[in-house]
């Protein structure tokens, strides 16, 4: 167990719609990372946070945001959902901001489907 | 940009053999690089390190791999597979994405089966 923990574990909607992923980091890690798996792109970076503020963005789209909580756990939100953005949303955290060489927690997953 | 490539879509070893994963990386200035194992239905889990020092880096589950600068590679190894080792590897490198953000870059992923 990573101790990250993310929400739902599996979500299908239809296109066209909006949909919030949830991430819990690890006890005490101030960064989060999201990332998306899929068969025809691999991992891909999206985004990053630490403490609640965007450090790092990657291949996210425009129609995909994503915001870090004074809590600390983070959502990702996906609209006007397309056939393609099926995939598995992995949530990642650290302790730091990137100036260590430490590695990423990874959580489980959402694995989302659209019909 | 930082990249890493797994030349190696499946890797087919039998049980009790030694076994390699495949890496080699594209990075300007020092390497960071890692890899993790994802088993089906999993997230990703961190195996091994290399940020600076021995070239031969060892980690969890009995793994270990070799940094090779002449070669630019980071090749995963285990003396002896396990059925169990059979899951999803992958490399991957730190990159720089922001002016303060870092993320890791990582390779398509090589599939591990370990026959009995």
């Amino acid at each position: 167990d990573s101790g990250v923990t993310q929400t739902p574990k599996h979500l299908i909607t239809a296109t066209g719609q909006r949909v919030t992923l949830r991430c819990s980091p690890r006890s005490g890690d101030l960064s989060v990372y999201w990332y998306q798996q899929s068969l025809d792109q691999g991992l891909q970076f999206l985004i990053q946070y630490y403490n609640g503020e965007e450090r790092a963005k990657g291949n996210i789209l425009e129609r995909f945001s994503a915001q870090q909580f004074p809590d600390l756990h983070s959502e990702l939100n996906l609209s006007s959902l397309e056939l393609g953005d099926s995939a598995l949303y992995f949530c990642a955290s650290s302790a730091y901001l990137g100036g260590n060489t430490g590695e990423l927690f990874f959580g489980e997953g959402s694995r989302l489907t659209v019909l | 940009a930082q990249s890493v490539a797994q030349p190696e879509d499946q890797v087919n070893v039998a049980e009790g053999n030694p076994l390699t994963v495949k890496c080699t990386y594209s990075v300007s200035g020092n390497p960071y690089l890692f890899w993790y194992v994802q088993y089906p239905n999993r997230g990703l889990q961190f195996l091994l390190k290399y940020i600076t020092g021995d070239n031969l880096v060892k980690g969890s589950y009995g793994f270990e791999a070799e940094f090779n600068k002449s070669q630019t590679s980071f090749h995963l190894k285990k003396p002896s597979a396990l059925v169990s080792d059979s899951a999803l590897y992958f490399c991957a490198v730190r990159a720089a994405v922001s002016n303060s953000g870092y993320a890791l870059n990582f390779g398509k992923g090589t599939s591990l089966l370990v026959t009995p």
